[in-house]
Formats: structure tokens, sequence, C-alpha cells
């Protein structure tokens, strides 16, 4: 199985900082069809989680630009600028190019 | 307003059998695949099954293979997950979601705890 390994695992921030958030595959995770299905989640405290970013740098409806999605290959990146408090919570990296999907072990992000 | 309500979770004694619903609404059901994720108690998420739109097809994770059954009825809307001869490990909350390529939307989950 494709293994997504987050660094960190806890990331505590100020409001209005940015935060940075690495996922990282141990296979490519560039289908045959030329797409990357690597995406991200952030489930909030006590809430099902939501899709943020899909095939690594695409806003979900509705997602805040403050949120950008950046990477190929095997390294991604998920940044938030300025910071605000809706945004805390476990962000979790997927990926969907390999069988069975997976996903990565979870960064949470907390305050200072 | 996309809707995903799960139920039929609860306690169950471990080698007995369980099925999860998740009744759909605000899309067109029949047009969508659906999957279910879970996650075990202070831990991450795990995808368990996936179905396609018109449930020819069905994906599951090893450690669910022959025990787990995803299917649906589109007549109805709804979503299942049939668990038989569940253990310890398959204590979790259970998400329905709708998936298109990604998961875009979630029902709020349903727990199951299989303890003695």
């Amino acid at each position: 199985d494709v293994v997504l390994t987050q660094t960190p695992v806890s990331l505590s921030v100020t409001l209005g900082d940015q935060a940075s958030i690495s996922c990282r595959s141990s296979q490519s995770l560039e289908y045959s069809d030329g797409y990357t299905y690597l995406e991200w989640y952030l489930q909030k405290p006590g809430q099902s989680p939501q899709l943020l970013i899909y095939e690594v740098s695409n806003r979900f409806s509705g997602v805040p630009d403050r949120f950008i999605g950046s990477g190929s290959g095997t390294d991604f990146t998920l940044k938030i600028s300025r910071v605000e408090p809706e945004d805390l919570g476990v962000y979790y990296c997927f990926q969907a190019t390999h069988d069975p999907p997976t996903f990565g072990g979870g960064t949470k992000l907390e305050l200072k | 307003e996309v809707q995903l309500v799960e139920s039929g979770g609860g306690l169950v004694q471990p080698g007995r059998s369980m099925k999860l619903s998740c009744a759909a609404s605000g899309f067109t059901f029949s047009n969508y695949g659906m999957a279910w994720v879970r996650q075990a108690p202070t831990k991450g998420l795990e995808w368990v099954a996936t179905i396609s739109y018109d449930g020819s097809s069905t994906y599951y994770r090893d450690s669910v293979k022959g025990r787990f059954t995803i299917s649906r009825d589109n007549a109805k809307s709804t979503l299942y997950l049939q668990m038989n001869s569940l253990r310890s490990e398959d204590t979790a909350t259970y998400y329905c979601t709708r998936t298109f390529g990604y998961f875009d939307y979630w029902g709020q989950g349903v727990m199951v705890t299989v303890s003695s």
C-alpha cells in the first residue's frame, strides 16, 4: 500500500500566520492518465471531514483562496495563509491514484 | 442541499453482524459513486469500500474483504454496508461519502462498537 507521511504531526500557530503541511508519498502519485489524485481534507473538532483540495491544487467549492495546494510526484504541500479560527483541526492528505486509496496520518493545527 | 444521514450503528458482539444505512438527498443519487470511510477512536481516517454509481463495481480494503458488503438501492437513494464476522478492530465511526473521484460530501457518521 502507498504510505503517505505527513509532517509535522502537530503545528501551533498564531492567528494570521501562515501554516505549511507536508505530505510525502512512498510512490509517485501521477496516474497513467496524467492526473495526480492527491487530496486534502480538514476535520474540525467534533465534525466530519470536509474536502479542501483535489488533484493537488484545485480548491473545492466554497474553500477560501488562502488554502493553496501544490506539489508533484511524491512531495506535496498544503499552505494556509493568514490562519483563521475556523481553520483549526486535523488535516489529512489522501491519495486515490493507487489501490487501495490511503490517508496520511494527519496534522493537527492548533493555536499557539 | 446535499445530505447524507447514516444509521444502524451501535454495540455488537465480536463475530456478529450489523448493517449500516446511509440515506441520501439533495442530489441525483444514481449519478454518483459512494463510499464508506471509518475512523477508529482517536485515530485517523481509513477508506473501507467504494461502489460505482450503478452498483456494478465494488472495491474493498483487504482487511474487510469477504466480511463486508457495500451495496446500494438507487430507487431509495440509500447506501448500505453489511458487516459480518465483526472484530474489535472494526470499532470506529463510519462515514458515508459521495465520491466524484474525491469525497466531496460526508455524513455525520455512525458509531460501531464491537465488544463483548
